[in-house]
């Protein structure tokens, strides 16, 4: 069985701070690794994933995370967040063969201060 | 083109009765996926849909039913509701099914759900 890790349910960080949140997942098969956000009252937006190839991948809005197989995490990095970076986030897994089925993470809530 | 819509958005149901919940999906897409979302499981899969086809289920009892139709809408159906069943629900929309290798989900903003 798969299953996922956020180590940090909240996280506050100043604007302009950069920002890890953790993630790790368990499988004993190859999987497909996603961020998802979510903001409120909203459904879940594809953040970034990692599907195969290049172990770093990036957002658009200067998100980052890196695929690590000998640690099995998958960490969401920004340098700079910003106020509108508030919201929710969600680390997911698919295994190759079932890539509709995600298995997410309990959430990290990134808060940024002004 | 349009998301994913999800219909009604927010719902009050009674204990003991039934809820219907409706998902459109991109147009093109033929696989939607179910989750639910609670604070105390967060997400959680329920079941996924692929040409009129239930292909995966996840860990819920037989309360929870779905369908889809013939031009991919689907519909969820939750059956002698308990209170545990207040949630949001999420539907997600893809291009193909969930043999068929990766595929990057399309959340619809959700339905709403809370059981008195």
């Amino acid at each position: 069985a798969q299953s996922v890790t956020q180590l940090d349910s909240q996280v506050p960080v100043f604007e302009e701070a950069p920002v890890e949140l953790r993630c790790n997942y368990s499988s004993s098969v190859s999987v497909y690794l996603f961020w998802y956000v979510q903001y409120p009252n909203q459904g879940l937006q594809l953040l970034l994933k990692y599907l195969s190839g290049s172990t770093l991948v990036k957002s658009i809005n200067g998100f980052e995370a890196e695929f690590n197989k000998s640690q099995t995490s998958f960490h969401l990095r920004k340098p700079s967040v910003h106020i509108s970076d508030t919201a929710e986030y969600f680390c997911a897994v698919s295994v190759i063969t079932g890539a509709n089925n995600l298995f997410f993470g309990t959430g990290t809530r990134l808060t940024v201060i002004p | 083109k349009a998301g994913v819509t999800q219909t009604p958005r927010y719902l009050i149901k009674t204990r003991g009765q039934q809820v219907t919940l409706s998902c459109s999906p991109i147009s093109g897409h033929r696989s939607v996926s179910w989750y639910q979302q609670t604070p105390g499981q967060g997400l959680q899969f329920l079941f996924e849909y692929f040409s009129e086809t239930q292909r995966n289920k996840g860990n819920f009892p037989g309360r929870f039913s779905g369908r889809q139709f013939s031009n991919s809408r689907s519909e969820m159906n939750v059956s002698t509701l308990e209170l545990g069943d207040s949630a949001l629900y999420l539907c997600a929309s893809s291009l193909v099914g969930s043999a068929s290798g990766a595929n990057v989900l399309t959340f619809g903003a959700g339905s709403r759900l809370t059981v008195l």
